[in-house]
């Protein structure tokens, strides 16, 4: 079955931890996402990357680092100096530029502080 | 101001009604519109592109009036699996989408 995952479902992180959020695609899509969703408030662009090795800051990237060493991987780390980590976080991938925007989602990991 | 802004709701309606709520989008150069279903704690699926003409899929109806910069959906025959929050989503460009808060629409028996 093609399609997004994210591990952990579920994450706490400690005071002045880093943590790392997988994300793995195999639809063979260019692009990939990370958005942060908090209660009644609209997804929110962390990162982007629309190719391999290039990525670039969304609305809200700060605290936040990623990397895109290949095709099906884009992970997030959620850093020390993200004051408020408590969300749910949301990966998506996308085919690539000039095709349609349609983005898919992974199921998501809820990131808890301790 | 919010680049899409919708009624949170709840809309609490009827097994068979119809239900329809809208959202608003401020950024005139939209080009791409959608709407998205996301169940509790799940994540977002898409449920349907908004185009210019309007278009249907099965019961339900997506309208878009760019003069005014609204987008609506509309269930008919609503099924208790309807319930959930519907995200308004518009795109500007080719690779940033913008997403409304959602609203919460519950099917009742």
């Amino acid at each position: 079955d093609g399609g997004i995952t994210q591990s952990p479902k579920y994450l706490f992180r400690k005071e002045g931890q880093n943590v790392t959020l997988s994300c793995e695609q195999n639809l063979n899509h260019d692009a990939m996402y990370w958005y942060r969703q908090d209660p009644g408030q609209g997804l929110r662009l962390i990162y982007y990357s629309q190719i391999v090795n290039d990525f670039q800051k969304g609305d809200i990237a700060e605290g936040y680092s990623v990397s895109r060493e290949k095709k099906e991987s884009f992970p997030l780390t959620v850093t020390s100096a993200q004051k408020n980590p408590t969300a749910f976080y949301l990966c998506a991938s996308r085919v690539g530029q000039g095709a349609p925007e349609t983005q898919y989602f992974g199921p998501g990991t809820r990131l808890l502080v301790l | 101001r919010k680049e899409v802004e919708q009624d949170p709701g709840p809309f609490n309606v009827p097994e068979g009604a119809t239900v329809a709520f809208n959202c608003t989008y401020s950024n005139s150069a939209s080009q791409s519109f959608f709407w998205y279903r996301q169940d509790c704690r799940k994540e977002p699926k898409l449920l349907m592109s908004v185009y210019s003409s309007g278009n249907e899929d099965g019961r339900f109806t997506a309208q878009l009036n760019r003069a005014s910069q609204y987008i609506s959906l509309l269930i008919r025959d609503s099924k208790l699996s309807d319930s959930a929050t519907y995200l308004c989503v518009v795109s500007a460009n080719d690779y940033k989408l913008s997403f409304g808060a959602g609203t919460t629409v519950t099917v009742r028996a």
